[in-house]
């Protein structure tokens, strides 16, 4: 399972758009990256998933460069309610493989 | 559609004590998983349950932890005899072939033992 590395922690402003990166170098080539959202006292939840390129939904953005050595999960205009640690995952979601959790990225959102 | 319940929410026992804790996955996941975070460490992998078969045990960190899924519906993490070590946040987690990407975690079992 790939190792992936990402900043410990990253603090922002309410409107603005947060840029979270994820190093995942010795992602295998059946690997999807995937992004979970946790609040204290909460279990993480699934934000999004991708493979290249770039995915959207109604809650971010990912983008993958061509080589997915990396990703790049954004947040547009966030507020003080995205205050959570973020997690990047990397893994074959068609095995249902365990989750390997890293230390994640904790975003402080201030007024 | 209901969520992942895990109870109880929090659960604070002596050592050699036992405890049970439970897991209602979404209604239909054949893919049941347990998780757990002690204190200052990161989110760790237990056990992986497909249907009522354990798919792969290989995070469980002791025979004191027994986990059940009878009729692969919900499932039992017991901890019998409980140690100090043993405190902190057990998830739980399901998912479905051909469903909505990523797992869905329930808001986990607190669990600390004095």
């Amino acid at each position: 399972l790939a190792k992936t590395t990402q900043p410990i922690s990253m603090d922002s402003y309410e409107g603005q758009e947060v840029n979270i990166t994820c190093s995942h170098n010795n992602i295998a080539t059946n690997d999807y990256i995937t992004w979970y959202q946790q609040f204290p006292s909460q279990g993480p939840r699934f934000i999004i998933q991708g493979y290249k390129t770039k995915v959207t939904n109604e809650v971010a953005s990912l983008f993958i460069p061509a080589d997915r050595k990396s990703s790049t999960l954004s947040l547009p205009r966030v507020s003080l309610s995205d205050t959570a640690v973020y997690y990047c995952l990397v893994g074959d979601p068609r095995g249902f493989q365990k989750l390997v959790f890293g230390t994640g990225t904790r975003l402080l959102v201030s007024p | 559609e209901a969520g992942v319940t895990q109870f109880p929410s929090h659960s604070v026992i002596e050592k050699g004590q036992t405890v049970t804790l439970r897991c209602d996955p979404i209604s239909g996941h054949d893919n049941l998983y347990w998780y757990r975070r002690v204190m200052g460490k990161e989110i760790k992998f237990l056990l992986h349950f497909v249907k009522e078969s354990k798919q792969d045990e290989s995070g469980m960190p002791n025979n004191r932890f027994l986990a059940e899924r009878t009729g692969g519906t919900y499932s039992t993490l017991k901890v019998q005899p409980a140690e100090l070590e043993d405190s902190g946040v057990y998830f739980c987690a399901s998912s479905q072939l051909g469903g909505a990407p990523g797992y869905t975690f329930g808001s986990g079992t607190r669990l600390t033992v004095v």
